[in-house]
């Protein structure tokens, strides 16, 4: 069956702008997650959504967002963009709400460039 | 708190045997593994439970110590397909409530 899709692969924001980022879970997996994949930082929690609400947060301002639709697929947003913003985006989707004991699977992610 | 992942780096002939460790110290819930190549997206290896619970690919053997909060991942007979980075992701408490928290990763190269 499909993986986890996520779109757009690549795209490049100038500060200031905003973006939206769309990830498609694997089909019948009720809970996304995202995470945001830098050099520096490494692999951050951002927040995971089950039956479309926000159910855990991590420790990101409040210019990141997100929501998850009707059928599972979910969308995240950054509001006026900061260099710092640059990353790799990646969304994961598991059948259960959490990590606890469930299989996470990572889609491609998106890189975001803020020039 | 991040876990910590040793070694940063490893380079393997194919055939040798690599361990890859992760600790924490707080205590841990579950410990999950993933192998990420360069431009792809983490590939789900194991997860390892409190109280014993394992799910993984065959081919991949891990151990939990919950009294030292450390995992093992044992790549045994190494094979070129396995180089990537390895990264671990804990979990503090049942419900994930923060998320996976990972590790910066451990570097393997294998060569011919």
């Amino acid at each position: 069956k499909a993986g986890v899709t996520q779109t757009p692969r690549y795209l490049i924001k100038t500060r200031g702008q905003q973006v939206t980022l769309s990830c498609s879970p694997i089909s019948g997996h009720r809970s996304v997650s995202w995470y945001q994949q830098t050099p520096g930082q490494g692999l951050q929690f951002l927040f995971e959504y089950f039956s479309e609400t926000q159910r855990n947060k991590g420790n990101f301002p409040g210019r990141f967002s997100g929501r998850q639709f009707s059928n599972s697929r979910s969308e995240m947003n950054v509001s006026t963009l900061e260099l710092g913003d640059s990353a790799l985006y990646l969304c994961a989707s598991s059948l259960g709400q959490g990590s606890t004991g469930n299989t996470i699977y990572f889609g491609e992610g998106s890189w975001l460039t803020v020039v | 708190q991040q876990p910590v992942q040793s070694p940063q780096a490893v380079i393997l002939r194919e055939g040798e045997d690599a361990v890859i460790n992760c600790s924490s110290s707080k205590a841990l819930y579950s410990v999950h593994w993933y192998r990420q190549k360069h431009g792809e997206a983490p590939v789900f290896l194991m997860i390892l439970l409190k109280g014993g619970e394992q799910k993984g690919h065959e081919k991949i053997s891990a151990s939990f110590n919950e009294k030292k909060q450390q995992s093992s991942l044992y790549l045994t007979a190494s094979q070129l397909s396995y180089s990537g980075t390895y990264f671990c992701g804990t979990e503090l408490g049942r419900g994930g409530a923060d998320g996976l928290t990972f590790g910066k990763g451990t570097h393997l190269i294998i060569q011919p």
